[in-house]
């Protein structure tokens, strides 16, 4: 089965901390991916990433960073956490990019209270 | 544009009855995929079935269906003989060719809960 977890299930910052969220992978998936999900806006994509370095833009990446050193590990930073990044933080990866059935897999995500 | 609408913010339904939760989706691209995910008060999500456009036949994965009406737009998921652990959040989500073959756009979910 395929395992992606995340560093933490809940995290508590204070307002301008900067905040590291870790997920890791391992089943040599090429793909990775972030998302915010908020009541009634359902998962936003942030950024993702479809090799080691290289990264893209997701629908809202204002406010984030990310990092891909090794295959299976992907970071999100918030460089200066704000009270509107409370929300509930998912992982994704993926096998490749090669068809439209490719299934995501999710880690349990991370609840962030920003305060 | 709104890519998937998922109408139904929260449902109920009897243990042991079929429930239908409804999505439509919106693509000019004429291949695409779509996908369910169940998300347990956990917050895992979990991937529950596909259905690809040119897939004559509905997908079926145990008790879940899709029902693809693809002039529709719709692809609406049918769960059938509802058990408790079916209570969650389902999610409909989407990839076209547009933004890339790795990019998903998700609907806002619908909260499912099953009555003893």
């Amino acid at each position: 089965d395929v395992k992606v977890t995340q560093s933490s299930r809940y995290l508590v910052k204070r307002t301008g901390e900067k905040v590291f969220l870790e997920c890791v992978q391992d089943m040599d998936h090429e793909n990775m991916f972030w998302y915010r999900q908020d009541p009634g806006l359902g998962l936003r994509l942030i950024y993702f990433s479809y090799d080691v370095k290289m990264k893209e833009k997701g629908d809202i990446p204002e406010g984030y960073s990310v990092s891909r050193e090794k295959k299976e590990r992907f970071s999100l930073i918030l460089e200066s956490a704000s009270t509107n990044q409370t929300s509930m933080y998912l992982c994704a990866s993926s096998l490749s990019s090669s068809g439209f059935q490719e299934t995501q897999y999710f880690g349990p995500g991370t609840r962030l209270l920003v305060l | 544009a709104q890519k998937i609408t998922q109408t139904q913010p929260g449902m109920f339904v009897q243990e042991k009855e079929a429930v239908t939760l409804d999505c439509t989706y919106d693509t000019s691209d004429p291949s695409y995929g779509l996908f369910w995910y169940k998300q347990p008060s956990s917050g895992e999500m979990i991937f529950l079935i596909y259905q690809g456009s040119y897939d004559q036949q509905n997908a079926t994965e145990g008790r879940y269906s899709l029902n693809f009406q693809k002039a529709r737009k719709s692809a609406n998921l049918v769960i059938s003989a509802s058990q408790l652990g079916d209570s969650a959040m389902y999610f409909c989500a989407m990839r076209d060719g547009s933004g890339g073959y790795q990019k998903v756009t998700f609907g806002t979910g619908t909260k499912l809960q099953v009555i003893p």
